[in-house]
């Protein structure tokens, strides 16, 4: 069965650092590309970031670049996001997310990990 | 950056009716768009792909539509387990955006 499990999630004041991991499990993870997308309380869904299978090439909302870093291991099968600078809108419940075949919809999603950036 | 307008933000209906949501694009791409359900604290679940293909496992009253800068989900009969938020999302170029959702309620 193909999962994605994250963890990581918690309460940090602003300007603080996180780091959230995903683990996934069932399937090839080198050959997929992966996501991170979030949904703050009271708002849609917004795209945070993806990294394609090998991990040699990064993409980022502009909301997020220059503060949060995608990055996998693939001896682990895990996918990570680091998180600096944190503010308080980027309080929100994140979601690690599978792709499909290049170009592809995120068509497997992890539970999600709350991160609460307050004082 | 595409800009991903979707319509209505909410949507009252009844069992058994018809619906259709719609999103409108910023700037005209081929098919790559998505359609997701998200009921409250569960992660979203992939509906359709490439506009209008049904993802394995997802009943056959949700079906999409559209290309250039209009795109459509209908549910062709609604079922009490479909009342939910629904968003599009286009995979055409990054950054990924997604429409503002859609909340379908219970008339």
């Amino acid at each position: 069965e193909v999962q994605l499990v994250e963890s990581g999630g918690g309460l940090v004041q602003p300007g603080g650092s996180l780091r959230l991991s995903c683990a996934a499990s069932g399937f090839t993870f080198n050959t997929y590309d992966m996501g991170w997308v979030r949904r703050a309380p009271g708002k849609g869904l917004e795209w945070v970031s993806n990294i394609i299978g090998s991990g040699g090439s990064t993409y980022y909302a502009d909301s997020v670049k220059g503060r949060f870093t995608i990055s996998r291991d693939n001896s682990k099968d895990t996918l990570y996001l680091q998180m600096n600078s944190l503010r308080a809108e980027d309080t929100a419940v994140y979601y690690c997310a599978k792709v499909q075949r290049w170009p592809g919809a995120f068509h497997i999603w992890g539970q999600g990990t709350m991160v609460t950036v307050s004082s | 950056d595409i800009q991903m307008t979707q319509s209505p933000s909410t949507l009252s209906a009844s069992v058994g009716d018809r619906v259709t949501i719609t999103c409108r694009a910023s700037q005209s791409f081929s098919t790559w768009l998505a359609w997701y359900q998200q009921k409250p604290g569960k992660a979203p679940n992939l509906l359709i792909y490439k506009a209008s293909s049904l993802e394995s496992g997802v009943p056959s009253r949700f079906s999409g539509s559209g290309s250039g800068t209009e795109f459509t989900l209908t549910i062709s009969s609604l079922q009490p387990d479909d009342f939910a938020t629904y968003f599009c999302q286009q995979y055409n170029s990054f950054p990924f955006t997604f429409g503002q959702g859609t909340k379908l309620e219970i008339k």
